[in-house]
């Protein structure tokens, strides 16, 4: 089976540009999450869906971040405007929850954003 | 809210020794779950083992082994018989009712041959 599938894998941009990653969770699965990653901060979860709705954003920086998930299949995290200090991994993962022994996150490839 | 402290930034293991990675966490829930994911050179970042706090047995998988002190609220991770391919960022997390994670800092494990 395919695991969670996450796109681009790396991504170069210019500050003041829009930038949106996608993300593809494990199929059947209900809840989708968005962490990044920094060396400074660690990983730190941004936003949770369950069921396509967006359960707890508090973790999004700022308004320039935004996320959706139009269906079971597919979320996409935007920045509008970028700026370097967004430069980090982004991670999707993707968990089945309501089961007994679900509940575990399964994290995608990550993609490597780097904003000039 | 909770934390996740890994109070060990780096560390190394002589190939086919057993190494122990310690966690501990602060929260004032009852029920929960602990993680222990791997992180290699590729990023990708790997499910080693869990833990439901309801549990008192440790988990195991494999060469992986949890101590999983609940009243202490520590959750150490055992990797027996180390192989080079353990090498990687090891990150200790905590999941609580409303399914979202906290991660401590990682540990950095060098398997040397």
């Amino acid at each position: 089976d395919a695991g969670v599938i996450q796109s681009p894998r790396h991504e170069v941009t210019e500050m003041g540009q829009e930038v949106t990653l996608r993300c593809k969770p494990i199929s059947g699965h209900n809840s989708l999450f968005w962490y990044r990653q920094t060396m400074m901060r660690g990983l730190e979860l941004l936003i949770y869906f369950n069921n396509n709705v967006p359960i707890d954003d508090s973790g999004m920086p700022e308004d320039r971040f935004s996320a959706k998930m139009p269906n079971a299949s597919f979320s996409t995290l935007k920045i509008q405007p970028s700026e370097p200090r967004d430069s980090a991994v982004y991670f999707c993962a993707s968990s089945s929850q309501g089961l007994p022994s679900t509940d575990t996150q399964y994290f995608g490839p990550g993609t490597r954003l780097t904003v000039l | 809210a909770q934390t996740v402290t890994q109070s060990q930034p780096e560390m190394s293991v002589q190939e086919a020794e057993t190494v122990t990675l310690s966690c501990t966490y602060d929260t004032s829930e009852n029920n929960y779950y602990l993680f222990w994911y791997k992180q290699p050179p590729s990023r990708q970042m790997i499910l080693v083992i869990r833990q439901e706090a309801y549990k008192q047995q440790n988990a195991t998988e494999n060469r992986f082994s949890v101590n999983f002190q609940k009243a202490a609220k520590s959750f150490s991770l055992k990797i027996s018989d180390s192989q080079l391919g353990d090498t990687a960022m090891y990150f200790c997390a905590f999941m609580n009712a409303g399914n979202m994670l906290t991660f401590g800092g990682g540990t950095r494990l060098m398997v040397k041959p």
